[in-house]
């Protein structure tokens, strides 16, 4: 099974400022099978990005995705006050793993 | 628009048994595969079952292989897990998903409590 390893756990941050998010793989992945999602109290997981880089429907362009092999990075460029939620990433290349989540809150 | 709404979470005992259903609109049902994926109480995300858009294929994680069925009647766009043999650890928030792999679409969710 791939385990996916997410950190920070929390991270706090002022709105305007840049997140970094990490997913790093047990196993080599292919970007074409990573995801990420942003999960707000209380609600459903929302889809950010897929296929490693690509925006969902909707998204706007301050998400970003990046990485390759066992490395991947989600940036939110500039925070802005309803970015503060968990994010997980999931990779769906075989099984439908979920990292464990991180949690940007507000600094 | 897609839809998508639980319905049927409860307060199970352990051991005991209970079904989910999930129904769909805004698109044609039997075209995509579902899924059912949880959330226990302040944890994480976890994939419990896929169902093709047919209903001739399904998958499980390990943790309910055995335990869990996933179906649909496509006629009424509906969604099932039924969940037999439940645990403590099964407590969760349960989501209807869709389609098989990336999850585009959720519903609200669930709740399912296992207590005695």
């Amino acid at each position: 099974e791939n385990v996916l390893t997410q950190s920070p756990g929390t991270l706090s941050l002022s709105p305007g400022e840049r997140a970094t998010l990490s997913c790093r793989a047990s196993q080599s992945v292919s970007s074409s099978f990573l995801a990420w999602y942003q999960q707000k109290p209380g609600q459903a997981p929302r889809l950010l990005i897929y296929g490693g880089s690509s925006r969902a429907a909707g998204i706007p362009a301050r998400f970003s995705g990046t990485g390759s092999g066992t490395d991947f990075t989600l940036t939110i460029s500039r925070v802005e006050p309803e970015d503060f939620a968990v994010y997980y990433c999931q990779h769906y290349g075989g099984s439908r793993t979920f990292g464990q989540g991180t949690k940007v809150e507000i600094k | 628009e897609v839809h998508l709404e639980e319905s049927g979470g409860d307060l199970a005992q352990p051991g005991g048994s209970l079904r989910l259903s999930c129904a769909a609109s805004g698109f044609t049902f039997s075209d995509y595969a579902m899924s059912w994926v949880r959330q226990a109480p302040g944890t994480g995300l976890e994939w419990v079952s896929t169902i093709s858009g047919g209903g001739d294929d399904a998958s499980y994680a390990d943790s309910v292989k055995g335990r869990f069925t996933v179906s649909r009647d496509n006629s009424n766009y509906t969604l099932f897990l039924q969940m037999n043999s439940l645990r403590a650890e099964d407590a969760a928030i349960y989501y209807c998903a869709t389609p098989a792999t990336v999850f585009v679409h959720w519903g609200q969710g669930a709740p399912v409590t296992v207590s005695s």
